[in-house]
């Protein structure tokens, strides 16, 4: 069955320290990832997208994601997290030549402390 | 600027209301799609649109039904609204193969 998996519920950050936001993904098919982020009481904003290619994306905001197929997973990267980045993360899987449905992660809420 | 517009921001219904939550996309776009998004739930696909007047069932249709008339425009629709079905409901539309999804900012229902 496809499923994305993001183990983090919630994580607590710093402002200016890293962050790292994992995402796993179990899917039959070629892939495509994307990565959401939702401040409250919003809909949800593409961050990033892989469809091919080079396997380090770059999204808007600064942040990055790796693709790894070896081990199934799409990492979301922010080398200096900003007070402005506490919001909900999805990751998101969907099929290759579908136009079908995406399937999202649960999410992992960001916190980041002063 | 590409746009998603749902109706309501925020509703407040009674129990055993008809319900109407109305969605428009203007990027000419396929797909649509409704979802519901609880906390510790994430986004559960309630039904999804990928024609006019075609419809498929998501993971959690029950109780829901949908219409789509025109491309532009999916309505979810909640026969009988209970209070068990209070929750952000989120639109979203795709175009064609390999394409992200744009969301609506959310229609936050509250059912009494």
């Amino acid at each position: 069955a496809q499923s994305v998996t993001q183990p983090d519920i919630h994580i607590t950050v710093s402002e200016g320290a890293s962050l790292e936001l994992r995402c796993n993904y179990s899917y039959g098919a070629t892939p495509y990832l994307f990565w959401y982020v939702q401040s409250p009481g919003q809909g949800l904003q593409l961050l990033l997208k892989y469809f091919s290619g080079d396997t380090l994306v770059q999204g808007i905001k600064g942040f990055e994601a790796e693709f790894k197929r070896s081990q199934s997973s799409f990492n979301l990267r922010k080398p200096s997290v900003h007070w402005s980045d506490a919001a909900e993360y999805f990751c998101a899987v969907g099929a290759w030549g579908s136009q079908g449905n995406l399937i999202f992660g649960k999410g992992t809420k960001l916190s980041v402390k002063p | 600027d590409v746009k998603v517009t749902q109706s309501s921001r925020y509703l407040v219904k009674r129990t055993g209301e008809k319900v109407f939550l109305e969605c428009v996309q203007d990027m000419d776009h396929e797909n649509m799609f409704w979802y519901r998004q609880d906390p510790g739930l994430g986004l559960r696909l309630i039904y999804f649109s990928y024609d006019v007047k075609m419809k498929e069932k998501g993971d959690i249709p029950e109780g829901y039904s949908v219409s789509r008339e025109k491309k532009e425009r999916f309505s979810l629709i909640l026969e009988s609204a209970s209070t068990n079905q209070t929750s952000m409901y989120l639109c979203a539309s795709r175009g064609n193969m390999n394409t992200e999804a744009f969301f609506g900012q959310g229609t936050r229902l509250t059912v009494v």
